[in-house]
């Protein structure tokens, strides 16, 4: 199946540093990158959906200025989270879609970055 | 906010028994997923049914989906140590939907060896 990967798998930082979480399609090229947050022992919650070369689409009561996203090509896209506070210590989670795969509709999870915020 | 509801929340037996967890929703779906969640892992996709489909197989898993109830339910037969994992559903509005997922609390299963 078509695999996707994700960078670093786990991060610790300090509060008021930036993060950036790379999200790969290794196999095949994703339209589409969705980012996820869970928290533990909770569900998914989509946080935005990424179109390759557009702006994102972020879901209500997600900042937009707080975690920058950026879908620059087909295979790559990037989850940025700035100025990160102890709150934003997480699970995140992206996955990608692709158009031209037969399995239309599904999506393809990536492994997870554990944030850690200190 | 999440569109389906898991039951049970939590759910422990014994290797050999059969695991059945269900999945109820709000709105209309194009279809419906099952995913599987080790323990600070990425998800595996289990299996995906259509709208228009009642039932479904793989292996030993099997997945019925009921339109007018707006609930899907996803058997583990014959359960092992191994499938000891959280279980999402999620459905999918659809292209018109963008084809965007929206997960279940999930159900965390226990198989006792």
């Amino acid at each position: 199946g078509a695999v996707v990967s994700q960078h670093p798998s786990r991060v610790i930082c300090k509060s008021g540093t930036s993060v950036k979480i790379e999200c790969r399609s290794l196999d095949f090229q994703a339209t589409t990158m969705f980012w996820y947050r869970q928290f533990p022992k909770q569900s998914l919650m989509l946080m935005a959906t990424s179109n390759e070369g557009s702006k994102a689409t972020y879901e209500q009561g997600v900042e937009k200025d707080k975690f920058l996203i950026n879908h620059a090509s087909l295979t790559l896209s990037t989850l940025t989270v700035t100025s990160a506070h102890p709150e934003d210590s997480s699970f995140y989670i992206c996955s990608a879609r692709s158009g031209r795969l037969v399995s239309y509709n599904e999506q393809f999870f990536g492994p997870g970055t554990r944030l850690t915020v200190l | 906010s999440q569109q389906g509801e898991e039951d049970p929340q939590a759910l422990s037996i014994q290797e050999g028994e059969n695991a059945t967890m269900n999945c109820s929703y709000k709105t209309s779906i194009n279809n419906l997923q099952w995913y599987r969640q080790n323990s600070g892992r990425g998800l595996v996709h289990l299996i995906l049914i259509r709208s228009n489909e009642r039932e479904k197989h793989s292996g030993r898993l099997r997945v019925t989906l009921d339109t007018s109830k707006k609930s899907s339910s996803l058997l583990i037969t014959a359960s092992r140590a191994a499938d000891t994992a959280s279980y999402f559903c999620a459905t999918c509005g659809g292209y018109n939907a963008g084809n965007m997922l929206t997960f279940g609390g999930g159900t965390r299963l226990m198989v006792k060896p």
